[in-house]
């Protein structure tokens, strides 16, 4: 399988939470990230959580992490239409230097 | 600051010919970074950089090759393009954990 897997769609209402799961099997991730592509743009990081925390909260957004199951989500309180873009899971190899592995990343839809 | 920079924003190549692309980064970062990304895949590491001087493989390097000259600079090079390598190419760089990323060059090859 996949090394990092997320569902490829998600649609919420605006206003509602959004919630994007990715499950990852490499055990030695340092810090795992949550980054944000708009159409033709770059990717933009939103947020990440060092591998011993279990949940990070910023603002509308808030990581948890469970280590055991190896399963992050990332959720969006009050999406807006904002929002609308792809969230990408990743994850360093513990190395710190040597790159990130991304999953194939979730679409937000907003649904008016 | 201008953050991290690529040029070009879009090249259409054909088959063949060869082309570099160029990162810059004004954040005196060590590490810089190439990636792919291709459509309904998330980025894919080519190469990169843990200093000046220095290059090493990522994921997917075959048909690539790379340069670090100068701290601030990182090019990627194609020298015989194949229509395999049409994708979008991005440059990141960091400090320590966090990576910024450019904005992407939409490469195509004919």
């Amino acid at each position: 399988g996949e090394d990092v897997e997320q569902s490829l769609f998600l649609s919420v209402r605006e206003g509602d939470s959004s919630v994007i799961n990715c499950t990852y099997t490499d055990s030695s991730s340092t810090y795992l990230y949550w980054y944000k592509q708009e159409p033709g743009a770059g990717l933009q990081l939103l947020t990440y959580i060092f591998s011993n925390m279990d949940m990070k909260q910023d603002q509308r957004l808030t990581v948890l992490l469970n280590k055991k199951d190896k399963h992050l989500s990332l959720r969006i309180a009050d999406t807006q239409t904002g929002d609308s873009a792809i969230y990408f899971c990743a994850h360093d190899s513990g190395g710190g230097a040597d790159g990130l592995t991304f999953g194939k990343g979730t679409h937000l839809i907003i649904q008016p | 600051n201008a953050g991290v920079t690529q040029t070009p924003k879009f090249r259409v190549l054909k088959t063949g010919q060869s082309m570099t692309l160029l990162c810059a980064q004004d954040m005196n970062h060590e590490y810089m970074y190439w990636y792919r990304q291709d459509p309904g895949m998330g980025l894919r590491l080519i190469h990169y950089s843990v200093g000046e001087g220095t290059t090493a493989k990522g994921e997917v390097p075959d048909g690539y090759n790379v340069s670090r000259l100068k701290k601030q600079n990182f090019l990627l090079g194609l020298e015989s393009a194949a229509p395999s390598q049409t994708s979008v190419y991005f440059c990141a760089s960091s400090y320590y954990n966090e990576q910024f990323f450019g904005p992407g060059t939409r490469l195509t090859v004919l």
